[in-house]
């Protein structure tokens, strides 16, 4: 069975401040996928990346930075120099594969409240 | 860039009632799922869809759900006596090989009353 623990439940920062959401998951699957999601208060699920299992090289995107840590089962996600609009419900997802049943299996998520 | 597109946005029914909720995905995406999100819970998973069949779903997809893809665009989910446990913001998925990005609609929220 896969899980994934997204321990923080709400997390509040500063503006400008750093920020880490911190992702665990299990799966006894080799090949798997690591997804994070942004739900801003408008309800939508907004892609922010995906990661397989073969590729633990770090990744950046702007503000955004992901560590995929294969040997503690994490995928940690930080946003560096926090903004307002960053303040939503974050989603750390896995799925098995990108085949035919490869439904992502959801964290519980974590409120991120940026205050100016 | 191509979006998954998802009718209507907010829907308010009776209990009992039959309900349809309609999505249109990414035209070249071959997999298909729903999701469904109580409010202030996480996202769960309720069915997958590849080939104009069913190839996966959860124990929450009973027998008063079912899907259907009747016209080769749309993508839709039914729901044949809504109870009030239904109300939950409901969202559809497409996917493809190789596509970078498992792509969400922007939900139906359902209301029950």
């Amino acid at each position: 069975a896969q899980k994934v623990t997204q321990a923080q439940t709400e997390i509040s920062v500063v503006e400008k401040e750093d920020v880490t959401l911190d992702c665990v998951y299990e799966t006894r699957d080799t090949t798997y996928y690591l997804f994070w999601y942004k739900q801003p208060p408008s309800g939508e699920l907004v892609f922010l990346i995906r990661r397989n299992s073969f590729d633990e090289q770090n990744e950046i995107s702007g503000r955004y930075s992901w560590n995929f840590q294969k040997s503690t089962s994490s995928f940690n996600f930080t946003i560096t120099a926090s903004q307002v609009v960053d303040s939503a419900v974050y989603f750390c997802a896995l799925s098995a594969s990108t085949g035919a049943n490869s439904k992502l299996t959801f964290g519980k998520g974590i409120t991120l409240s940026v205050r100016p | 860039e191509p979006e998954v597109t998802q009718t209507p946005s907010h829907q308010v029914t009776q209990m009992g009632q039959e309900v349809i909720l309609r999505c249109v995905p990414i035209s070249n995406h071959l997999y298909f799922y729903w999701y469904r999100q109580i409010l202030g819970q996480k996202v769960e998973f309720l069915v997958s869809f590849y080939n104009n069949e069913i190839s996966e779903k959860s124990e929450i997809f009973d027998d008063q759900f079912s899907v259907e893809r009747p016209d080769g665009s749309n993508f839709t989910l039914k729901i044949r006596s809504t109870k009030l446990e239904d109300s939950a913001m409901y969202f559809c998925a497409s996917d493809s090989p190789g596509n970078y990005g498992y792509t969400f609609g922007s939900g139906t929220r359902l209301t029950v009353v």
